[in-house]
């Protein structure tokens, strides 16, 4: 697998529900992102979470960070149709920040 | 404050044209990177610029494809003689330090 791969690659779910997306990767990290894109746009930042943290809360999002798991999860609580998206798990390779690795991401259906 | 801005937002061209696309970062940002995404895959790094320096061009494909951030102006990302496979999204991130990375809108190149 390579490094920022999320899974499920498809989740459909009801408005309403929970949806969980997971990110693994294989290098040691700083930091581990997650962003939003929705169809033919740009990528939204979400969060970003450090390698010494392991969990990280914004609004509905959860993320969690399980460095001896090479693991990330990312929880979207209550879930709307407007946050029907693909999301992408971003990771540097844990030597400069900056050369950020995407996964080709989940693509998340929220069904009215 | 107005985000990362990118133009064209689409551009088409013929095989062998040169194609230019323009990055704005965000007020106050002094770090640009771009990235390029392919049909169904996820974002791939290609190269991180300050202010008239490349710091790290390793993303970049060695031939027809440059890079510029000048102390005045836009950052560019120039690619040369286009050819089919250069059809992609091209996506620009601005950021005040290394991290997060803000996206813009992209700009999906259509090579004819």
């Amino acid at each position: 697998s390579q490094q920022g791969e999320e899974d499920p690659q498809a989740l459909s779910i009801q408005e309403g529900e929970n949806a969980t997306m997971n990110c693994s990767y294989k290098t040691s990290i700083n930091n581990l992102q997650w962003y939003r894109q929705n169809s033919g746009r740009g990528l939204v930042h979400l969060i970003l979470i450090r390698s010494n943290e392991r969990e990280k809360h914004s609004g509905r999002l959860r993320v969690t960070l399980d460095t001896s798991k090479k693991s990330s999860s990312l929880l979207i609580t209550a879930s709307r149709a407007a946050d029907t998206a693909s999301y992408f798990c971003a990771t540097d390779d844990g030597g400069s920040n900056y050369k950020l690795t995407f996964g080709k991401g989940t693509l998340l259906t929220v069904n009215p | 404050n107005a985000g990362v801005m990118q133009n064209p937002r689409h551009l088409v061209r013929r095989r062998g044209q040169e194609a230019r696309l323009r990055c704005s970062p965000m007020k106050g940002h002094s770090h640009v990177y771009w990235y390029r995404q392919l049909p169904e895959e996820g974002l791939k790094f290609m190269v991180y610029l300050q202010k008239e320096n490349i710091i790290d061009e390793s993303g970049m494909p060695k031939e027809r494809f440059s890079a510029e951030f000048p102390k005045e102006g836009p950052s560019i990302l120039r690619i040369q003689q286009v050819v089919r496979g250069d059809s992609a999204a091209y996506f620009c991130a601005s950021s005040p330090r290394i991290d997060p990375q803000y996206f813009g809108p992209g700009t999906r190149l259509t090579v004819l």
